[in-house]
């Protein structure tokens, strides 16, 4: 199956900082996420973007379809930026593959 | 919009019961739901993939006599763990997606201890 690498795996951010965190995958895909994982479980989605760049916010990502990888920025940190952020992705179908997940902390 | 919403949020069993979880898509129709397992500290896995009004098909290595899902409507589908054990504790995680779209969007998660 297809293979997720994210990176870093482990993050700590001064508030206000900056930070761009990494996702490459192995193939061709028809649909990528974010999502950021808040400390009660739930899967929030941030983009839906498996091509082009799109921001919100302070968030913004970019996917390279052709190189195989995507980025996600966050910009000014705040605390309650903290949490899981994952890329998943598929090919083909609907079957999402996840990566690892990079754990962010954003201290005040 | 698109939000989803699972029930119960935890739940408690004792070892050889049974446990249903429901997954509702609250503002769209869902073609297709998935469940997820994610232990403490790893990443989601794909449990089981289904269609509404079709049989779910189940990743490798899922038992589907014991992981029993049924998709009976276009908004809710259901979660069966049957004769449950300590092992089955785990936090399961339903998403959904609708027509004609890749992107899912996920439900809050049941969090299952079997004691």
């Amino acid at each position: 199956g297809i293979q997720v690498e994210q990176s870093p795996p482990d993050l700590i951010l001064q508030e206000g900082a900056n930070s761009t965190l990494r996702c490459n995958f192995s193939d061709s895909v028809n649909n990528l996420q974010w999502f950021h994982q808040n400390p009660w479980g739930q899967l929030i989605n941030l983009f839906y973007i498996p091509s082009g760049t799109k921001q919100n916010g302070r968030l913004s990502a970019t996917t390279v379809a052709t190189e195989r990888y995507s980025l996600l920025y966050i910009s000014s940190s705040q605390t309650t930026d903290s949490g899981v952020y994952f890329c998943a992705v598929a090919i083909n179908d609907y079957k999402l593959s996840f990566g690892a997940g990079t754990t962010v902390t954003v201290r005040a | 919009g698109a939000v989803v919403s699972q029930h119960p949020s935890w739940v408690i069993c004792k070892s050889g019961t049974s446990v249903k979880i429901e997954c509702r898509s609250l503002d769209f129709q869902a073609t297709t739901m998935f469940w997820y397992r994610q232990f403490p500290k790893q990443s989601l896995m794909l449990m089981a993939t289904s269609n509404e009004g079709s049989k779910a098909t189940y990743e490798q290595g899922v038992e589907k006599d014991k992981f029993l899902i049924n998709h009976a409507s276009l908004t809710l589908s259901t979660l069966t763990v049957t004769s449950a054990h300590p092992e089955d504790s785990s936090f399961y995680i339903c998403s959904a997606s609708g027509q004609n779209s890749y992107e899912q969007y996920f439900g809050p998660g049941t969090r299952l201890t079997v004691t």
